[in-house]
C-alpha cells in the first residue's frame, strides 16, 4: 500500500531564506509526483509535476526533484517571501489514476 | 484558472441528513475524481468517474455515492451524514481515464459541516 509522508509538518522562517520541503513515498511504482499549494480553506493549486522518467522540474523560485529509487522528492523554494505562506502538499499518481497525498507542510514566512 | 467549479461553497447539515455536492469539470475533460480533506490532513481519494462509469474507489463506505452526467459534470452524494463527514470536498478533472500521466485540475472545494 502506497504511503506518502511529508517532513517537516510545519515550518516558520524569516523572509529571504531558502527552504527545502521533503516528501517520501513507500512504493516506487508511480506515474508521476506533483507538488501543490493550498491556502487556508481553499482548493489546490498545482506547482510542479514531475513525470516518473524525470529527475526535476523548475518554475521560477521553485525547484522539485524526484528520486524514484529511494522514494523521495524535495521542493526547494529560493528566497522565500511572505506570500509563500501556505500548506504545501505532495501527491503521487499510481496506475489506478488516483492521487495519494501526504499530510502537508504548513509554511509561514514572516517579514 | 483551472475551470473546475464546485457548488455550493459551504454547507451545514445535521447528523443523519443527506447531501449532494456538484462539480463541473474543465472543458474537454472526461474524468472526475472526488477527494475528502479533513482538517489538517491531506486529501483522501473517494472515487473516480470516467465516461459516466465509476472507475476506482477509495476506502469509503457505500453511503458515499456518485454520478457522472453526459456532459462530464458530476455529483457526490452522502447519505446518513456523520459528524466525521465534516471536511472539505474537492473535485478534480483530467482529460483521460486510468493510466494517464496527465495532471488533475482541482476545483475550490465545498466545505461541509455536520452538526
Amino acid at each position: 500500500k502506497q504511503e506518502v509522508t511529508q517532513i517537516p509538518a510545519a515550518l516558520s522562517v524569516p523572509e529571504g531564506e531558502n527552504l527545502v520541503l521533503n516528501c517520501s513515498f513507500t512504493d516506487s511504482a508511480i506515474y508521476n509526483l506533483q507538488w501543490f499549494r493550498q491556502d487556508p480553506g481553499k482548493g489546490l493549486t498545482s506547482l510542479l509535476l514531475i513525470q516518473s522518467s524525470q529527475r526535476e522540474q523548475t518554475s521560477g523560485r521553485l525547484n522539485a526533484s524526484l528520486d524514484k529509487s529511494s522514494g523521495r522528492s524535495t521542493l526547494y523554494i529560493a528566497a522565500s517571501q511572505p506570500g509563500d505562506s501556505a500548506t504545501y502538499l505532495c501527491a503521487v499518481k499510481t496506475n489506478t489514476d488516483k492521487l495519494i497525498f501526504g499530510t502537508g507542510t504548513r509554511l509561514q514566512v514572516f517579514p | 484558472e483551472t475551470g473546475v467549479t464546485q457548488s455550493p461553497t459551504h454547507l451545514i447539515k445535521t447528523r443523519g441528513q443527506q447531501v449532494t455536492l456538484r462539480c463541473s469539470s474543465q472543458s474537454g475533460h472526461n474524468t472526475v475524481s472526488w477527494y475528502q480533506q479533513a482538517l489538517g490532513q491531506g486529501p483522501q481519494f473517494i472515487f473516480q468517474y470516467y465516461r459516466e462509469e465509476e472507475n476506482g474507489r477509495g476506502n469509503f463506505p457505500p453511503r458515499f455515492s456518485g454520478l457522472q452526467f453526459p456532459n462530464y459534470s458530476s455529483e457526490l452524494n452522502v447519505n446518513a451524514l456523520e459528524l466525521d463527514d465534516s471536511a472539505l470536498y474537492l473535485c478534480a478533472s483530467s482529460p483521460r481515464g486510468a493510466q494517464t500521466r496527465e495532471t488533475q485540475y482541482f476545483g475550490p472545494g465545498t466545505r461541509l459541516l455536520v452538526l
